[in-house]
């Protein structure tokens, strides 16, 4: 079975572009979740949707970061503008309803220069 | 609120070396627990679970017990290998539609 599927896994970019990291969730999965790791902050959970619906954004920096799931099987995360502090490595979840367990994608490392 | 404390690392161990990984909890309702293990530049994956007081998760030789007497639920292993260098994430959830609330990560190195 197919995991997790994010793209892209590594993107490089110039401050002040706009980023848009992707994420197809494990078909059946209802919830998605958006996370962030740094070395300094460690694993930072930014939003998390349940049946395409977010439930909390309160992770989310600031306005310039936004996330969408316009259905069950796709997600962004978008980024705009984008700026240095951001570069970080950002994983995709979607969560077994039945058990609670969490499936992560491999990454999207996002590095701002 | 919910919250899970792990003890900083790195932890640094020779191969076939006793392993225990500390792990305590603070949580609002009765929570499930689990351990995720993440390996260099991969995502965090599922390494063993239990979801109610006195049970014991076990995989790939890792144990850890569900002490509801003292909110922990530490992770041992008898002996590593060097493929066990990773970090390692101490999480709880309170009720299935609730998410995850994981600890600081915990790195382990495993010498030859």
């Amino acid at each position: 079975d197919a995991g997790v599927i994010q793209s892209p896994r590594h993107e490089v970019t110039e401050m002040g572009q706009e980023v848009t990291l992707r994420c197809k969730p494990i078909s059946g999965h209802n919830s998605l979740f958006w996370y962030r790791q740094t070395m300094m902050r460690g694993l930072e959970l930014l939003i998390y949707f349940n049946n395409n619906v977010p439930i909390d954004d309160s992770g989310m920096p600031e306005d310039r970061f936004s996330a969408k799931m316009p259905n069950a099987s796709f997600s962004t995360l978008k980024i705009q503008p984008s700026e240095p502090r951001d570069s970080a490595v950002y994983f995709c979840a979607s969560r077994r309803t039945d058990t609670g367990e969490l499936f992560f994608g491999e990454g999207s490392r996002l590095t701002v220069l | 609120g919910n919250s899970v404390t792990q003890m900083e690392g790195p932890v640094t161990l020779s191969e076939e070396a006793f392993l225990t990984i500390n792990c305590t909890y603070t949580a609002t309702g009765y929570p499930s627990l689990f351990w995720y293990v993440q390996y260099p530049g991969e995502g965090l994956q599922l390494l063993l679970k239990a979801t109610k007081a006195d049970d014991k998760g076990s995989n790939k030789g890792f144990e850890a017990t569900y002490r509801k007497e003292t909110t922990s639920f530490h992770l041992e292993k008898g002996s590593v290998q060097v493929s066990d260098s990773a970090v390692y994430f101490c999480a709880l959830s309170v009720g299935a539609g609730n998410m995850l609330t994981f600890g600081g990560g915990t790195r382990l190195m495993v010498k030859p």
